[in-house]
């Protein structure tokens, strides 16, 4: 099983400025199959980024995914109000998908 | 508008069984692999079964395989969750969720979620 870690655990931060998530995997995500999803408290999870580094259908310009390999990072430029929420990467590329453990992005 | 919505989740005891129902809308169901995938209280998410389009190639989380089984009809556009010899563990909110591509063998990343339906495991 890759084990995906995510940090820092919690980023704060005040709108406008620049956010950076890291996702590390244990082993080599292949064909770069790692996502990014956003979720706000009560909601379900909102695909952000599919193929590391492709934004889903209606996701800001904002939101930027890259990496490769074992390392991948969601890069938010300027952080909107609605964008404080948990962050979660996935890996799918073995047969047992798995999910990091989240990043809060917080109000200072 | 695509649309999923769990049904089934209540509070069980140990060693019980449950089954969760998602009902699809919007898409051509048969076309896409879907998955469940579960929320501890307060806690991440974790994947814990995925599905083809046809029904033909499930997987499992180690966590439930041998436990749980997910299966799906199409005729009725529902995809099943199947729970068996539950935990406190397994106590969790519990989202089916749609793959993002078609006619993809499993599921790999999600573009569209249902709203969960919570199962508590509790004596």
């Amino acid at each position: 099983e890759i084990v995906l870690t995510q940090s820092p655990g919690t980023l704060s931060l005040s709108p406008g400025e620049r956010a950076t998530l890291s996702c590390r995997a244990s082993h080599s995500v292949s064909s770069s199959y790692l996502a990014w999803y956003q979720q706000k408290p009560g909601q379900a999870p909102r695909l952000l980024i599919y193929g590391a580094s492709s934004r889903a259908t209606g996701i800001p310009d904002r939101f930027t995914g890259s990496g490769s390999g074992t390392d991948f990072t969601l890069t938010i430029s300027r952080l909107e109000p609605e964008d404080f929420a948990v962050y979660y990467c996935q890996q799918y590329g073995s047969a047992r998908q798995t999910f990091g453990q989240g990043t809060k992005v917080e109000i200072k | 508008e695509v649309q999923l919505v769990e049904s089934g989740g209540g509070l069980v005891q140990p060693g019980g069984s449950l089954r969760l129902s998602c009902a699809a809308s919007g898409f051509t169901f048969r076309s896409f692999a879907m998955s469940w995938v579960r929320q501890a209280p307060g806690k991440g998410l974790e994947w814990v079964s995925g599905i083809s389009g046809s029904g033909g190639s499930t997987n499992y989380a180690d966590s439930v395989k041998g436990r749980f089984t997910i299966s799906r009809d199409n005729s009725k556009n529902t995809l099943y969750l199947h729970l068996n010899s539950l935990r406190a563990e397994d106590t969790a909110v519990y989202y089916c969720a749609k793959d993002r591509g078609v006619f993809r063998s499993y599921p790999l990343d999600y573009d569209y979620w249902g709203q969960g339906t919570l199962v508590t495991v509790s004596s």
